[in-house]
């Protein structure tokens, strides 16, 4: 089983929808956890930190449930830009340094 | 703002040679990263550096060898190049570690093998 398990994807939605991704993690222990967004042959790109009490970001919302050890990235009113690859991103204390990332969902918004 | 800057952006090298990949952090910056990413892949975690000293290791060959130095830019040496290694390395870094501050990765350095 993987550290870092998302949503398969992809998805495919038209302007203006609302988009959830789930993403799950295994070790208990993890500290820190965010979203990074990957454009096609480019750097993933911090998008959020997730933190435990929630927290929102304009038209992303992000939330934790350390109990179910769960993370969500809620996107409203989706744009065409918002087409990317969406990677869940964990740091695990136990681990070092290093982040984990999830394989990615992959989004497309269409017009 | 600046931002991580790796060199060079491609590389094209035959098998058995040897490649060195060079990371240039975020000025004050103290914490480095390496990824490797295949396509369709997410990037996995090769070795990081904290104040030029390695402070956590993944899944790096035993051909690859990299270090910081006290500028805090990072080289990733490879030596002895297999086709498989042809992907694309994205350098990372950050003002302590992942429990300080995010990671900001450069654009990526692409190596094809031949």
């Amino acid at each position: 089983r993987k550290e870092v398990e998302q949503d398969p994807g992809p998805f495919n939605v038209p302007e203006g929808a609302t988009v959830a991704f789930n993403c799950t993690y295994s070790n208990s222990a993890s500290q820190s956890f965010f979203w990074y967004r990957q454009d096609c042959r480019k750097e993933p790109k911090l998008l959020m930190s997730v933190y435990s009490s929630g927290n929102e970001d304009g038209r992303f919302t992000a939330q934790l449930n350390r109990a179910s050890q769960y993370i969500s990235l809620l996107i409203r009113d989706s744009k065409l830009s918002d087409s990317a690859t969406y990677l869940c991103v964990v740091n695990e204390e136990t681990s070092g340094s290093r982040l984990t990332f999830g394989e990615g969902t992959q989004l497309t918004v269409n017009p | 703002a600046a931002g991580v800057i790796q060199s060079p952006r491609h590389l094209i090298k035959e098998k058995r040679e040897t490649a060195t990949l060079k990371c240039y952090p975020i000025p004050r910056h103290d914490t480095v990263y390496w990824y490797q990413q295949g396509p369709g892949q997410d990037p996995q975690f090769l070795i990081s550096f904290y104040e030029k000293m390695q402070s956590d290791k993944g899944s790096i060959p035993d051909r690859f060898s990299a270090q910081q130095f006290s500028d805090y830019h990072s080289e990733l040496n490879m030596s002895s190049l297999e086709l498989g290694d042809s992907t694309l390395y994205f350098c990372a870094s950050s003002l302590g570690g992942p429990l300080d501050s995010p990671l900001h990765f450069g654009n990526g350095t692409r190596l094809t093998v031949t």
